[in-house]
């Protein structure tokens, strides 16, 4: 299986912060890399795909970047609805696997 | 818009066989472009990948899973089913059914139900 490690497994960041998650495969998955997020209570909700592509309706202020076995999510300007849990997940092997997430916190 | 809802049993007993069944209204489950997955989540814990199917039956099953699980697609019903033998405590989670883009290069889950949770116990 392709193990997936999310960095940091938490962090507290205040509105408008620039938030930063990482992601590693433990092999080249080239691009196939999506971003979750996750509210408590509610299913968790696609933010990007294949890396870099922003699924539709969501804030520009969500980027992906990345390829290979290091990948990152930037939210350039927090705002409160974005305090969640993010997951990446990837898709380059049948066998589809989570990182374990990262919950964005208030400070 | 398309729309998935699981329903089953909220309690199984420890031993028991889990059975699950996911309802797609608003689009087919005969897509050209779709799998259709399920996945769980133990209560405060992260996601795990269960399995996916295609309409014409093919499957994909996390292989820490194999064993225990089985998929099937009820096309004319609209609907897609897990059944996950042998249960035990490590087993209680949410549940949750969704629909897998299987695109040319790119394939994630786009769109999921509101999950069920399901109870392993005596």
């Amino acid at each position: 299986d392709i193990q997936m490690t999310q960095s940091p497994s938490s962090l507290s960041a205040s509105v408008g912060d620039r938030v930063t998650i990482t992601c590693r495969a433990s092999q080249s998955i080239t691009s196939y890399l999506n971003w979750y997020q996750q509210k408590p209570g509610k299913a968790p909700k696609l933010l990007i795909h294949a890396a870099s592509s922003l699924q539709s309706g969501v804030p520009s202020r969500f980027s992906g970047s990345g390829s290979g076995t290091d990948f990152t999510l930037t939210i350039s300007s927090l705002q409160p609805e974005d305090f969640a849990t993010y997951y990446c997940q990837q898709s380059y092997s049948t066998a589809l696997t989570f990182g374990g997430g990262t919950k964005v916190e208030i400070k | 818009q398309l729309q998935l809802q699981e329903s089953g049993p909220g309690l199984v007993k420890p031993s028991e066989t889990l059975s699950l069944i996911c309802t797609v209204s608003g689009g087919s489950i005969s897509s050209n472009s779709y799998y259709w997955g399920w996945i769980r989540q133990p209560p405060g814990k992260g996601l795990e990948w269960i399995g996916s199917i295609y309409y014409s039956g093919s499957t994909y099953y996390n292989p820490s899973l194999k064993s225990r699980v089985t998929m099937s697609v009820d096309t004319p019903k609209n609907q897609f089913s897990l059944t996950l033998s042998s249960v035990t405590a490590a087993d209680t989670a949410m549940y949750y059914c969704a629909r897998y883009y299987h695109g040319l290069e790119e394939y994630y889950f786009d769109s999921w139900g509101q999950g069920t949770l399901v109870t392993v116990s005596s």
